[in-house]
């Protein structure tokens, strides 16, 4: 399968604390996108990475991508209650037009 | 700004009753264009995509299809529902490839 692979499957810790989520992929990419959501609603983009790129950053959000390894991470510092959600990772395979998802990772933010 | 249009948020339907589904965008032109299925807890299934008007392209052989009549509007078909088909159904869209896509508030699915 092509899917990207979320580790851990489910995540839960105390407010302030940092979580951190891997994702692992199994053929070359275009990019590598993160996407949160809430439960019920509908999938929120949050970051996208570049083959080419190994680190990015937004607010309180840092991703990492390891093409050798085919895996990515993404962190969340100083967690939030708010910041309870599921957390995809999508990759854009290279010649398709269209993203892969993982199964994710259910995050849980204790206050 | 562009926004995204699902409907409707909830349907209850009969086995064997026919579906529709719309999707349209709003702000953007020829937009790349996406239906997927969620179960529950899962992930997302790419059902069908669409990069231009009447260019559907099928990802898993079932018992829907997907049109694109207009450049921003994207509807998802079925002649009769199976049981099987109850999910969370999400239409997204996209500015092109190695682009982010942007989704719609799904709709919740329940085929009795």
């Amino acid at each position: 399968s092509q899917q990207g692979e979320e580790d851990p499957q489910a995540l839960s810790i105390q407010e302030g604390e940092n979580a951190t989520m891997n994702c692992s992929y199994k053929t070359s990419i275009n990019n590598l996108q993160w996407y949160r959501q809430n439960s019920g609603r509908g999938l929120v983009h949050l970051i996208l990475i570049r083959s080419n790129e190994r680190e990015k950053h937004s607010g309180r959000l840092r991703v990492t991508l390891d093409t050798s390894k085919k895996s990515s991470s993404l962190l969340i510092t100083a967690s939030r209650a708010a910041d309870t959600a599921s957390y995809f990772c999508a990759t854009d395979f290279q010649g398709a037009q269209k993203l892969v998802f993982g199964q994710g990772t259910r995050l849980t933010i204790n206050p | 700004s562009q926004t995204i249009h699902q409907w409707p948020a909830t349907l209850v339907q009969p086995v064997g009753s026919p579906l529709s589904l719309e999707c349209t965008v709003e702000g953007t032109s020829n937009p790349n264009l996406y239906w997927y299925r969620q179960a529950a807890g899962r992930g997302l299934q790419l059902l069908f995509y669409s990069v231009g008007i009447g260019q559907i392209s099928s990802e898993v052989p079932q018992n829907l299809s997907a049109s694109r009549p207009q450049d921003r509007q994207f509807i998802l078909s079925s002649k009769k529902l199976l049981l099987s088909d109850s999910g969370f159904y999400l239409c997204a869209w996209s500015g092109g490839n190695n682009q982010p896509q942007h989704f719609g508030d799904g709709t919740r699915l329940s085929i009795l």
